[in-house]
């Protein structure tokens, strides 16, 4: 059981460039979500998602989007890459009936991402 | 706006000793509270939580308290050991709106000494 897989784990861009980060998880969640965590900071949310095919903004979306085609994925892409965008980003799910039950959300271990 | 935060950026305690890592929450509708750990170059792991009809839960060498009068969670390690030494999170989840997203305090680096 792999639980939420992110990929890549680091990657180097240039300004101006554009990536698309991966996040899979193989428990069946509804519930996926992009976080950055920047130094000092907490968790920011950027993107989520509540079920396959839909998305919505989080606390810090501009300059990213997100998709949801299928439901183990969640994609979160940078169009144009800034250096704001350097930062650690962390993919987390949840199902459904956790999040209404209050559990808490699984992480994967993270997508290291700087922008030059 | 509403917000999670933490006393102290940074902790260091002697192994064995007892850790306690603060966090104050605003937000008073909220009803769930969550612990992380992050250690080095790792996403966070779930430690424990605890519901806003609690003040105190147990596990095994944590206890988590919540005082909801004034607006506090802490979170206690027992014996702390090296395996201890990381970032720690408390994270809130609204009850009402925001889908249940987290808001997530900015973290209290622990440091355990031998």
């Amino acid at each position: 059981n792999a639980g939420v897989t992110q990929t890549p784990k680091f990657r180097v861009l240039k300004t101006g460039q554009s990536m698309t980060l991966l996040c899979a998880q193989d428990m069946n969640h509804e519930y996926m979500y992009w976080y950055r965590q920047d130094p000092g900071m907490g968790l920011r949310l950027i993107h989520y998602s509540v079920g396959e095919g839909t998305t919505a903004k989080g606390e810090v979306p501009d300059g990213y989007n997100v998709s949801r085609l299928k439901k183990q994925n969640f994609l979160l892409g940078l169009e144009s890459a800034a250096p704001s965008q350097t930062s650690v980003y962390f993919c987390a799910s949840i199902t459904r009936l956790g999040l209404r039950s209050n559990q808490p959300q699984h992480f994967g271990d993270g997508t290291r991402l700087s922008i030059l | 706006g509403e917000s999670v935060g933490l006393h102290l950026p940074t902790l260091s305690v002697q192994e064995g000793d007892n850790s306690i890592i603060n966090c104050a929450y605003s937000n008073s509708a909220s009803d769930y509270f969550i612990w992380y750990k992050q250690e080095s170059g790792k996403g966070p792991q779930f430690i424990i939580d605890i519901r806003s009809n609690m003040d105190k839960r147990q596990g095994q060498r944590v206890t988590v308290l919540l005082n909801k009068t004034v607006k506090h969670l802490s979170l206690q390690i027992a014996a702390t050991q090296p395996g201890d030494s990381a970032v720690y999170f408390c994270a809130e989840k609204l009850l009402l709106g925001s889908q249940g997203n987290l808001i997530f305090g900015k973290g209290t680096k622990l440091s355990v000494k031998p």
